[in-house]
């Protein structure tokens, strides 16, 4: 499977610990996302990475969230302190980007990682 | 990016095509139609985009209009396992980072 994998699929952990989830991008991709979702809600943007530069974040990224791409692979979202409105999927998406003006930049996205946090 | 306007809900029977429209009239010219869906419980799934002329893939084709502000995704023969949530997304394509903005979407329904 060349696809967008993500680790693990499903947590639960208690309020106030940390937890950390990866993401694996299609292979060659050099853009990667990270998206959140709530129940009955579309996904909403968090950041993303061209190689290993995380280039953009949301205002829904609070400082209890880190993402990094060390390596320009793969990724992780780390949430410290973990509240109740955390829980959520997790998303990653993956893209290639060539240069300006050239191909369409399609993201393709992982199966998520379910949080849930008591 | 343009807002996106699509019908909470429609349904379909198994077999049929299914017709899902999308609004799209602030539209720029630079910017691309994209389709994604999402079945229960997984990751968005990428079907098409476009820009101006229709497109067709093994998943589904795409109608846009001539005014471009409104497109239509066709699944030719609905079965069971396309009942999901199909978002239509305008976003500019390759000019410099642009994220999916998703809406509500347009739940799908594939009867027997």
């Amino acid at each position: 499977d060349t696809g967008v994998s993500q680790n693990p699929r499903h947590k639960i952990t208690k309020r106030g610990q940390n937890v950390t989830f990866r993401c694996d991008p299609i292979s060659e991709h050099n853009r990667l996302y990270w998206y959140r979702q709530t129940l009955g809600q579309g996904p909403e943007f968090l950041t993303y990475f061209q190689n290993e530069a995380q280039l953009e974040k949301s205002r829904l990224l609070s400082d209890r969230f880190s993402a990094e791409r060390p390596k320009g692979s793969f990724s992780t979202l780390e949430i410290q302190r973990t509240e109740q409105g955390d829980s959520a999927m997790y998303l990653c998406a993956s893209s290639f980007f060539l240069r300006e003006g050239r191909g369409t930049d399609t993201q393709y996205f992982g199966p998520g990682t379910r949080l849930t946090v008591l | 990016d343009a807002k996106t306007t699509q019908p909470p809900s429609m349904d379909c029977a198994e077999g049929r095509a299914a017709n899902l429209p999308c609004n799209h009239s602030t539209i720029s010219g630079n910017e691309y139609v994209y389709w994604y869906r999402q079945i229960h419980s997984q990751g968005p799934q990428y079907i098409i985009h476009g820009l101006k002329n229709n497109e067709t893939n093994e998943m589904a084709s795409l109608i846009i209009t001539e005014d471009r502000k409104s497109s239509t995704l066709i699944l030719p023969h609905a079965t069971l396992r396309d009942t999901a949530v199909y978002y239509c997304i305008v976003r500019v394509a390759s000019t410099g980072f642009q994220k999916l903005v998703f809406g509500t979407g347009t739940r799908l329904l594939v009867s027997p």
